[in-house]
């Protein structure tokens, strides 16, 4: 079983529209949480930290289950540059090292 | 404040060739990384340098990848030989700590026909 699953998509919506997608992680000892960004042949960019609390930033909002291990990204309002694979990220507790999802891709068109 | 910088941006070889990638962290990010993130995945760690010693290579294939970063700066990492399966991006990224927040370089992009 791989460490964190997304859905690759793509979603494909038009601008205005709502999107969300979720992603599941293996470890359930995991302390820290990601969305990161990442542009057609461009570099990874942290978009925003999962809380447990759950977290806005702008249009996005960022939910983390722990019980059932999934983390979800919802986006508002979408935007013609909102297009782009979202990564879902997930820090181990012990060697902080960063498990990457494979992304969801994010298609808005006009 | 400049990036992470990575040169070169593409390479194009042919298996059994070695080819070797550069990376110039942020200024002052005591911690290094490179990751291979291969078409339709998410990046994977390869190697992570705390200054100039290695804090994890775990996921490093040994036999034919190898890095370094003696002055606890800059940083190459090597493939030699390349195999097809080596055809990916490599991606550099520092943070100032070894929890901290860190930064992508532009990658690599390396084609092994």
């Amino acid at each position: 079983r791989k460490e964190v699953e997304q859905d690759p998509g793509p979603f494909n919506v038009p601008e205005g529209a709502t999107v969300a997608f979720n992603c599941t992680y293996s470890n359930s000892a995991s302390q820290s949480f990601f969305w990161y960004r990442q542009d057609c042949r461009k570099e990874p960019k942290l978009l925003m930290s999962v809380y447990s609390s759950g977290n806005e930033d702008g249009r996005f909002t960022a939910q983390l289950n722990r019980a059932s291990q999934y983390i979800s990204l919802l986006i508002r309002d979408s935007k013609l540059s909102d297009s782009a694979t979202y990564l879902c990220v997930v820090k181990g507790s012990n060697d902080y090292k960063l498990s990457f999802g494979a992304g969801t891709t994010v298609t808005v068109r006009a | 404040e400049a990036g992470v910088a990575q040169s070169p941006r593409y390479k194009i070889i042919e298996k059994r060739q070695s080819v070797a990638f550069w990376c110039n962290p942020i200024s002052g990010h005591a911690t290094l990384y490179w990751y291979q993130q291969i078409l339709g995945q998410g990046p994977k760690l390869l190697i992570q340098f705390q200054n100039n010693g290695v804090v994890d290579d775990s996921q490093l294939p040994k036999d034919r990848f190898s890095a370094e970063r003696l002055k606890g700066v800059d940083s190459t990492l090597k493939i030699q030989p390349a195999k097809l399966e080596d055809s990916a991006v490599y991606l550099c990224a520092s943070s100032r700590e070894t929890n901290g927040e860190q930064f992508f370089g532009p990658g690599t992009r390396l084609t092994v026909l």
